[in-house]
């Protein structure tokens, strides 16, 4: 079993559509989440932090479920400018964090 | 600087040279780490430093991958040797101290062995 699971896709919605990512983690001591967005041909950039009582940044909406092991990505009324690489990435050492380990990722194309 | 700066932003070289690749990490940042990514793959960890502390080695594929930061800032991967499987972006990361915040990447180095 992958350490990160996220599924790979590709997604591909039209524009204005509201789209789900899901992804799983093996260690349920691990302590920090994140959304990272990978453009084509470019670094990881940080989305955003996944909080414990979930989290919203305007589109789009970060859930985090501890007992299952399980986070999620929304992004409502997707825009043609959504399109990357979506990597789910978790502190998988738990405690102080030595590094972070991430997902393969899963690919979103947003259709005009 | 504002961001995490790599160089070369390219390197092509034949099988069996060494290779140096570098990194400056944000200002101020104590922890550096390096990762790399083959053509339609994840990240994979190679190496983690946290200011004066051993590093992490852990990720390192084999005994021709090294690296070293000198005086807590720069860092430098080599890759002896080079092997085709070797070629891949490698991207390096920094973050204030540990990743709680997540880390900033810069933007790799392409590399591609022929």
């Amino acid at each position: 079993r992958k350490e990160v699971e996220q599924d790979p896709g590709p997604f591909n919605v039209p524009e204005g559509a509201t789209v789900a990512f899901n992804c799983t983690y093996s260690n349920s001591a691990s302590q920090s989440f994140f959304w990272y967005r990978q453009d084509c041909r470019k670094e990881p950039k940080l989305l955003m932090s996944v909080y414990s009582s979930g989290n919203e940044d305007g589109r789009f909406t970060a859930q985090l479920n501890r007992a299952s092991q399980y986070i999620s990505l929304l992004i409502r009324d997707s825009k043609l400018s959504d399109s990357a690489t979506y990597l789910c990435v978790v502190n998988l050492l738990g405690g102080s964090a030595r590094q972070l380990t991430f997902g393969s990722g899963t690919q979103l194309t947003v259709l005009p | 600087g504002a961001g995490v700066s790599q160089s070369p932003s390219n390197k092509v070289t034949e099988k069996g040279k060494d290779v140096e690749l570098r990194c400056d990490p944000i200002s101020g940042h104590t922890a550096l780490y390096w990762y790399r990514q083959s053509l339609g793959q994840g990240l994979e960890f190679l190496i983690y430093f946290q200011g004066n502390s051993a590093p992490d080695k852990s990720g390192l594929p084999s005994d021709r991958f090294s690296a070293e930061r000198t005086g807590g800032s720069v860092s430098t991967l080599t890759i002896q040797r080079t092997q085709q499987e070797d070629s891949a972006v490698y991207l390096c990361a920094s973050s204030v101290r540990e990743p709680i915040y997540g880390y900033t990447f810069g933007s790799g180095t392409r590399l591609t062995v022929v």
